[in-house]
């Protein structure tokens, strides 16, 4: 059965503190992990696909990158505004295009 | 209006009434999904269409019905809901049924059944 499990469930830095937040993944062949950003009250918002062990993709502060196992998503130099839930997905391996979801780690920020 | 819009953004209900979720997207995709989020779980994939078409109804209580009259409205049916169906309720669209590019997501319906 695919499964998607995050830690830390909850991550407090200093603005400039690097760190990174984990995703592990179960799927019978994975066809593509995602990651999304989520404000409260709002809709989770695309931040990457990786689609191959090895892969990494960048924007601003964020870099995530792929083993075959799990996804980090490193965070270089948090400010405040990176405040957020985080969240991670795989592509189930059916043919309906579902995502699974993890429980998403809340990072906040603090100046 | 680009993206997908979600109405309304918040709805309390009581446990008899009928009320509706309505979704669109004005982003040409094919697919749409209806996912709830509950405090402290992951979201839970309800239904999926594609072209129109259920592909997944994954074990949803009938008082939650799903309709898709086209590829650019999706829209979910709630009748005599019970307190633990209080959540968010996110409808997302993809370009294709495989799901491959990722969801764009609405910012969501908060109910609340009192």
């Amino acid at each position: 059965e695919d499964q998607v499990t995050q830690s830390p469930e909850a991550l407090r830095l200093q603005e400039g503190e690097s760190s990174s937040l984990n995703c592990s993944y179960t799927v019978s062949g994975l066809r593509g992990l995602f990651w999304y950003r989520q404000d409260p009250g709002k809709g989770p918002e695309f931040l990457f696909t990786l689609y191959s062990a090895g892969e990494e993709k960048e924007k601003e502060r964020l870099k995530a990158t792929l083993t075959k196992k799990e996804s980090f998503l490193h965070i270089t130099a948090p400010k405040p505004e990176d405040s957020a839930t985080y969240l991670c997905a795989v592509l189930h391996s059916g043919n309906t295009g579902k995502l699974i979801f993890g429980q998403g780690t809340t990072l906040q920020v603090k100046p | 209006e680009t993206g997908v819009t979600q109405t309304p953004r918040h709805l309390v209900m009581g446990m008899t009434n009928k009320k509706s979720l309505k979704c669109e997207q004005h982003l040409g995709h094919n697919a749409m999904y209806w996912y709830k989020q509950s405090a402290k779980k992951p979201l839970e994939l309800m239904f999926v269409y594609s072209l129109e078409e259920r592909v997944e109804n994954n074990s949803v209580p009938s008082r939650f019905s799903p309709e898709c009259p086209n590829s650019s409205h999706l829209f979910l049916h709630l009748h005599t809901l019970q307190p633990e169906d209080s959540a968010l309720y996110l409808c997302a669209s993809s370009p294709e049924g495989q799901g491959g590019y990722g969801y764009t997501f609405g910012s969501g319906t908060r109910l609340t059944v009192v």
